[in-house]
């Protein structure tokens, strides 16, 4: 699977949205887009996926760039709970077992 | 439906004991993985299977054993504790492309 680039940090204002962006200029064309999120002292969760069209559900959003080298994680409010580290990782569709390769990802502060 | 379980939750141990750390899933899942964290750093791969009665090694699996005798259940050892190997183990499972569930950890202290 592909390399991701993630920022180490970002920091963000309670109910301000937030975008957490995530280059991945390798990406092939089988490739899919995975966001997990790793709250303080719990297993990672997952939060949102896609291929190549912007996908919305009840955590997040996600926008991928056209040429899909690169995409953003957005919390439209962001809340303290939403504290955490969040990951971005690729998998080809036809990956099969292959495990989840995770990076160090961007922890996301939350000011009150 | 519980979704992945570790035992025990917290653990500490001496250098040179050993222990066996258990995860279990009620979800029907193929594959099962066990990570380990380090402070600050993200998650690595110790082993893994891809179904009953299989194992393979992920990209730190010195010093550890598994064994996946039942579908639901997923078994980490480790026969000779060492202070390198104090991390947080988190235990996973997925079926397929879907998503992967992650246990709520177990904290290991070798002292």
């Amino acid at each position: 699977d592909a390399k991701t680039t993630q920022p180490n940090s970002m920091e963000s204002n309670e109910e301000e949205p937030v975008h957490l962006p995530c280059n991945h200029s390798t990406i092939s064309g089988t490739d899919y887009i995975h966001w997990y999120r790793q709250l303080p002292s719990q297993g990672p969760e997952y939060v949102i996926h896609g291929l190549t069209s912007n996908v919305n559900n009840r955590m997040a959003s996600l926008a991928i760039a056209e040429d899909r080298k690169s995409s953003t994680l957005i919390l439209h409010r962001a809340t303290l709970r939403d504290a955490a580290v969040y990951y971005c990782i690729l998998r080809g569709w036809n990956s099969g077992n292959t495990p989840l390769v995770f990076g160090k990802g961007t922890r996301l502060s939350v000011i009150a | 439906n519980a979704g992945v379980t570790q035992t025990p939750k917290f653990r500490v141990l001496k250098t040179g004991q050993s222990m066996t750390l258990l995860c279990a899933q009620d979800m029907n899942h193929e594959y099962m993985y066990w990570y380990r964290q380090d402070p600050g750093m993200g998650l690595r791969l110790i082993h893994y299977s891809v179904g009953e009665g299989t194992t393979a090694k992920g990209e730190v699996p010195d010093g550890y054993n598994v064994s996946r005798l039942k579908k639901q259940n997923f078994l980490l050892g480790l026969e000779s504790a060492a202070p390198s190997q104090t991390s947080v183990y988190f235990c996973a499972s997925r079926r397929g492309h879907e998503t992967q569930y992650f246990g709520p950890g177990t904290r290991l202290l070798v002292l």
